[in-house]
């Protein structure tokens, strides 16, 4: 099955911009993954699916600041325009022989 | 807009069955294209999907690998939720839990989570 990895933390400054990083492990660089959103004490949320082709679907009500993309094995969360209630930490997750797969997640902090 | 909500007790004792609910709003438990999951979340292990129930022509359950002998996950038509059965627990189990609606394999709605703790 397919294994997901992240860099544990990444940091940007107010109003900038971040591209998070998810790579599909070997053999499975076509899979969709999903990126989800945890702020500090919540619950995870719902961001979008991203394809391998860098289509992505985004949940409802999530702005249009985040967007998704693909290049490989390797899946991309941007936000644009940085804000301080984008904190939190953001996992990837996908789907692989009857099994839920998540990545360790990256805590990003906003400057 | 689909919301899921859940019940259960936040302290089982070591080598009983832990217990938990999530009832669904603005959906089906029955819906012939959801699925419907428990994960659970602890400093040690992560995110961790444990396992779900979803009806096509008959219901089916998928269960983690690190659970399937313990576990168990149930549809109740009759009140429109789904249940967690997870037995001989240790304080390995203490975690956050939470039950999940999934389309096609992505989690697309959360519930808001339940932190069950694992002690005698």
């Amino acid at each position: 099955q397919p294994v997901l990895t992240q860099s544990p933390s990444a940091s940007a400054s107010l109003g900038a911009s971040v591209r998070l990083t998810c790579t599909l492990s070997s053999g499975h660089s076509t899979y969709a993954i999903a990126w989800h959103q945890q702020q500090p004490e919540k619950g995870p949320r719902y961001l979008m699916k991203v394809n391998s082709d860098g289509s992505h679907y985004k949940g409802d009500g999530i702005p249009d600041r985040f967007s998704g993309s693909s290049s490989g094995a390797e899946r991309y969360l941007t936000i644009s325009s940085l804000q301080s209630e984008d904190e939190a930490d953001y996992y990837c997750q996908t789907w692989g022989a009857a099994t839920g797969v998540f990545g360790g997640g990256t805590k990003l902090t906003v400057l | 807009q689909v919301q899921l909500q859940q019940s259960g007790p936040g302290l089982v004792r070591p080598s009983q069955t832990l217990s938990l609910t999530c009832a669904i709003s603005g959906d089906s438990v029955s819906s012939s294209s959801a699925a419907w999951n428990w994960i659970r979340q602890s400093p040690s292990r992560g995110l961790e999907w444990l396992g779900r129930t979803f009806l096509r022509s008959k219901w089916y359950n998928d269960y983690a690998v690190s659970v399937k002998s313990r576990i168990t996950i149930s549809p109740d038509t009759s009140k429109n939720q789904f249940s967690l059965h997870l037995n001989s627990v240790t304080p390995e189990d203490t975690a956050v839990y939470y039950c999940a609606r999934d389309l096609s394999g992505y989690f697309v709605r959360w519930g808001q989570g339940i932190l069950v703790t694992v002690s005698s």
